[in-house]
């Protein structure tokens, strides 16, 4: 496919899981980028990766989030001990160097029960 | 640091009228600005992007936004909506230079009433 693609779509766990999402840019973007989108609420962003440089992680709310890239490749997105407030929408968005726009996914919805 | 702000949460209008979504920004260095729709349970679609020159811009599905560096604001225009256009707006800004995120406003929910 052409565009960012996201799995899985939906993900329904338990607090105190660990959950991992992922992400496929789209081949050849040099930018990869999470966001977290809350009910109701605008995107905030949580790391970018570009390229090998080292990733910008400024946006992680907690040392229970972290992510790995290989490469220009895939990207996974991993909460440990999730929490309620956890539950949002997981977005990802890819893009070549800026001005370049960034194309997103259509998302990882994550419910904690 | 930067910030956006869309001063509209939501916004009811009837088909074929015109509609106006405000977006003001705040940042001490220049900006990229960009408008991106997201329809339910989609990811978001880039409608229109600033980059430099012309301070009008036209996107897709008809829709545009000008820049007005003085007011700080990139309001989104459209002269006349359709139902397809009921969707979440999100007014972004990135740096020119430095960080490469988007800063993102809460969003404007188009409400398209027949």
């Amino acid at each position: 496919g052409a565009g960012v693609s996201q799995s899985p779509s939906n993900k329904v766990t338990e607090k105190g899981k660990d959950v991992e999402l992922r992400c496929d840019p789209i081949s050849g973007h040099t930018a990869l980028y999470w966001y977290r989108q809350r009910l109701g609420q605008g995107l905030e962003f949580l790391i970018y990766f570009q390229g090998n440089s080292a990733p910008d992680k400024s946006g992680l709310p907690s040392d229970r989030f972290s992510a790995e890239r290989t490469g220009e490749s895939v990207s996974t997105l991993t909460i440990q001990r999730t929490q309620q407030e956890d539950s949002a929408v997981y977005l990802c968005a890819s893009s070549l160097a800026l001005p370049q726009p960034q194309h997103f996914g259509d998302g990882t919805r994550l419910s904690i029960l | 640091a930067q910030s956006v702000t869309q001063l509209d949460s939501q916004v009811p209008v009837f088909e074929e009228a015109p509609v106006e979504l405000r977006c003001n920004y705040s940042s001490s260095v220049s900006v990229y600005l960009f408008w991106y729709v997201q329809y339910p349970n989609q990811g978001l679609q880039l409608l229109l992007k600033y980059l430099s020159g012309s301070t009008l811009v036209k996107g897709i599905n008809g829709f545009e936004a000008e820049f007005n560096k003085s007011q700080t604001s990139f309001h989104l225009r459209k002269p006349s909506v359709h139902i397809s256009d009921t969707a979440e707006y999100f007014c972004a800004v990135s740096f020119i230079q430095g960080a490469q995120k988007l800063v993102f406003g809460q969003g404007t929910r188009l409400t398209i009433n027949p």
